[in-house]
């Protein structure tokens, strides 16, 4: 069965750099969610959207954006990395909101 | 005082043991998830239950609402369930978000 795409896997950045992150949801989910899991923390929610539009905020810096497009993939934009970004992002999408939730393999971001 | 608590936080027992995980959640949910992270970082979920029981396999997860409980448990474990299992809530309304434990690291030895 299909599972949640995220790419890339592994990325490593510069201090002040950019960085996209996709995320491509299992066929039929229209809902995606953003987490953001720092090193030896627990996952905390940044950002999910339902049907293109954002349907809730977590603690996502105003460095960070996101978006979900008509193909229902989402991108998480970060800009002006620092240090402290460095963690494990993790996308999930669900068939519907409040649905279970299935997570993607995770994009380890490295910021140096 | 974290929304969700888990115990323990670590948990290490012998091939074939039977392990018993614990959650417990301070505020109203809809839904109780059970995930699986091996080393490396992958998420599983294992369930989603917003009462009574669920049988997967060797797993079994329960939910007591009132009590606001929630326990996984692992019949004739084996060290391929080494991982960290964490325990998320859904809190409802139109809050989809989910909030989750620290996590309970279990190492299963041959």
């Amino acid at each position: 069965a299909a599972g949640v795409i995220q790419s890339p896997r592994h990325l490593i950045k510069e201090k002040r750099e950019t960085a996209t992150l996709k995320c491509y949801p299992i066929p039929r989910h229209d809902t995606v969610y953003w987490y953001q899991q720092g090193p030896g923390q627990d996952p905390q929610f940044l950002i999910s959207f339902y049907e293109k539009m954002q349907s809730d905020k977590g603690s996502i810096p105003d460095r960070f954006s996101a978006q979900q497009f008509s193909d229902y993939h989402s991108e998480l934009n970060m800009s002006s990395l620092e240090l402290g970004d460095s963690a494990l992002y993790f996308c999930a999408s669900s068939l519907a909101q409040g649905d279970e939730q299935f997570f993607g393999p995770g994009t380890r971001l490295t910021v140096l | 005082k974290n929304e969700v608590e888990q115990s323990p936080q670590n948990l290490t027992a012998q091939e074939g043991e039977f392990i018993t995980i614990n959650c417990s959640y301070s505020v109203g949910i809809s839904a109780l998830h059970w995930l699986q992270q091996h080393p490396g970082g992958g998420i599983v979920s294992l369930f989603m239950l917003s009462s009574g029981k669920k049988k997967h396999g060797r797993l079994i997860a329960t939910i007591n609402i009132q009590e606001k409980h929630s326990s996984l448990h692992i019949t004739a474990s084996h060290p391929r369930d080494s991982a960290v299992y964490i325990c998320a809530v859904l809190s409802g309304g139109s809050n989809y978000k989910l909030t989750f434990g620290k996590g309970t690291l279990l190492t299963v030895n041959p």
